[in-house]
């Protein structure tokens, strides 16, 4: 299984301030056929279930604002919001679609400094 | 716009079977293009993608091994909707569940905690 791993563990940003969140593959996700690493961020509150706001990597999911942004490629990605909002306090988890079975990182835990 | 709505039991004894459903609104279980994932979610285990069915011109089912011998995800075209069958659950299955749609899971069901007690 590819193992994906977060880092941090929980993250405290300032509003209005950038927040960037890690996450390494075990294996590569690059998706030669159509040059995109099938990798997804999602945001998940208490009591909800995850959503979607980033897949291949880097394409934001409509609806999304644009203060959220993915890059990366290969094992290496990251996750960055702008300008933190009050609303993005949540859970953030980045997964693989790359090969059976698809596989989430451990989360990380963003909060307001 | 595209829903998918959970139902089954919170509860589950030790050695049954666990049962879920999920209805789908606004897409088609037989759908050429989308695939129907099991999802479930626990502290110790995290995020842990269960399995899916999909139909490319016929049916196709993919299982994680750590479940791959008491799972079964079964569509309905009748009723559009896909359900999970897991077999002889144990304490280590409680979880929430969730229904979800294709390889990034773009739409998820609500979720149904599912504890495994006697």
């Amino acid at each position: 299984d590819i193992v994906m791993t977060q880092s941090p563990d929980s993250l405290a940003v300032s509003l209005g301030e950038r927040a960037t969140i890690n996450c390494k593959s075990s294996h590569s996700v690059f998706y030669s056929s159509n040059n995109e690493n099938c990798l997804a961020w999602y945001q998940q509150k208490p009591g909800q279930p995850p959503r979607l706001l980033i897949y291949w990597a880097s394409s934001r999911e409509p609806g999304v604002p644009d203060r959220f942004s993915g890059s990366g490629s290969g094992t290496d990605f990251t996750l960055t919001i702008s300008s933190l909002q009050a609303e993005d306090v949540a859970v953030y988890y980045c997964q693989q679609y790359f090969i059976l079975p698809f596989t989430f990182g451990q989360g990380t835990k963003l909060e307001i400094k | 716009q595209v829903q998918l709505q959970q139902s089954g039991p919170g509860l589950v004894k030790p050695s049954q079977t666990l049962l879920l459903t999920c209805v789908i609104s606004g897409d088609s279980v037989s759908s050429n293009i989308a695939t129907w994932n099991w999802i479930r979610q626990s502290p110790s285990r995290g995020l842990e993608w269960l399995g899916r069915t999909y139909y490319r011109s016929k049916w196709y089912h993919d299982y994680a091994l750590s479940v791959t011998s008491r799972i079964t995800i079964s569509p309905d075209t009748a009723k559009n909707q896909f359900s999970l069958h897991l077999n002889s659950v144990t304490p280590e299955d409680t979880a929430v569940y969730f229904c979800a749609r294709n390889s990034a899971f773009d739409i998820w069901g609500h979720g149904t905690m599912v504890t495994v007690s006697s």
